[in-house]
């Protein structure tokens, strides 16, 4: 059974930091592309950032480039996204999703129960 | 920036077939995929490249894509399948989300 657990999540500060982690099991990780998704409280989903399955392809939303970095560890099963210079407006639920093939432009056929990410004072 | 357009809201009587559509340029030559999500819940998919099913999904929920428009159809609609859907395409390397749809059974 495929299996992705968000983690990470919870309050931080605008212009801070963070981390948010997904593991994955019940499949072969290291031949999967792997997203992040979000979602705004009361709004819908806005596709965040890519990974294919090697690393070689790495896309992001214009609207966190050079803020975020997505990156994975095949060898622990793990794709990660590193938060900088956070603001009110990443306030969402983060997911973890898997790609139905080895890119990172396929459709995203699992999702995580998603974590929450609250940027506030 | 590529932009898809949904409805923001569909009714169909309990029974009946609903139809939600999802605009965008010549999306027709776009690989289409819909999500549903249920309140609280995360997406699921349920209709990957305009017309095909993952498995589990019933046959009675079904894709197209033509033109400038892409189409998730239910038959036999049920209270169950009350829920937002969202249309999604690839633009270039950009992902894009239409904003959904919600969907009522009356």
């Amino acid at each position: 059974e495929v299996q992705l657990v968000e983690s990470g999540g919870g309050l931080v500060k605008p212009g801070g930091s963070l981390r948010l982690s997904c593991a994955a099991s019940g499949f072969t990780f290291s031949s999967y592309g792997m997203y992040w998704v979000r979602q705004a409280p009361g709004k819908g989903l806005e596709w965040v950032a890519s990974v294919s399955d090697t690393s070689r392809d790495i896309y992001y939303a214009h609207s966190v480039t050079g803020r975020f970095t997505i990156s994975r560890d095949n060898a622990k099963n793990s794709v990660f996204l590193d938060m900088i210079s956070l603001r009110a407006e990443d306030t969402a639920v983060y997911y973890c999703g898997r790609s139905g093939g080895w890119g990172p432009r396929e459709e995203i056929d699992y999702w995580g129960q998603g974590i929450l990410m609250i940027v506030s004072s | 920036s590529y932009d898809l357009t949904q409805p923001p809201s569909v009714s169909v009587a309990l029974g009946q077939t609903a139809r939600m559509t999802c605009g965008g340029n010549n999306i027709g030559s776009q690989r289409v995929h819909w999500y549903q999500q249920k309140p609280g819940q995360a997406p699921v998919l349920v209709i990957y490249s305009n017309h095909n099913r993952p498995s589990g999904i019933p046959e009675r929920i079904s894709g197209s894509a033509s033109r400038n428009t892409a189409t998730l159809t239910i038959s036999g609609a049920q209270v169950g399948d009350e829920a937002d859907y969202y249309c999604q395409v690839w633009d270039s390397a950009t992902g894009v989300f239409g904003g959904g749809t919600k969907l009522t059974v009356l």
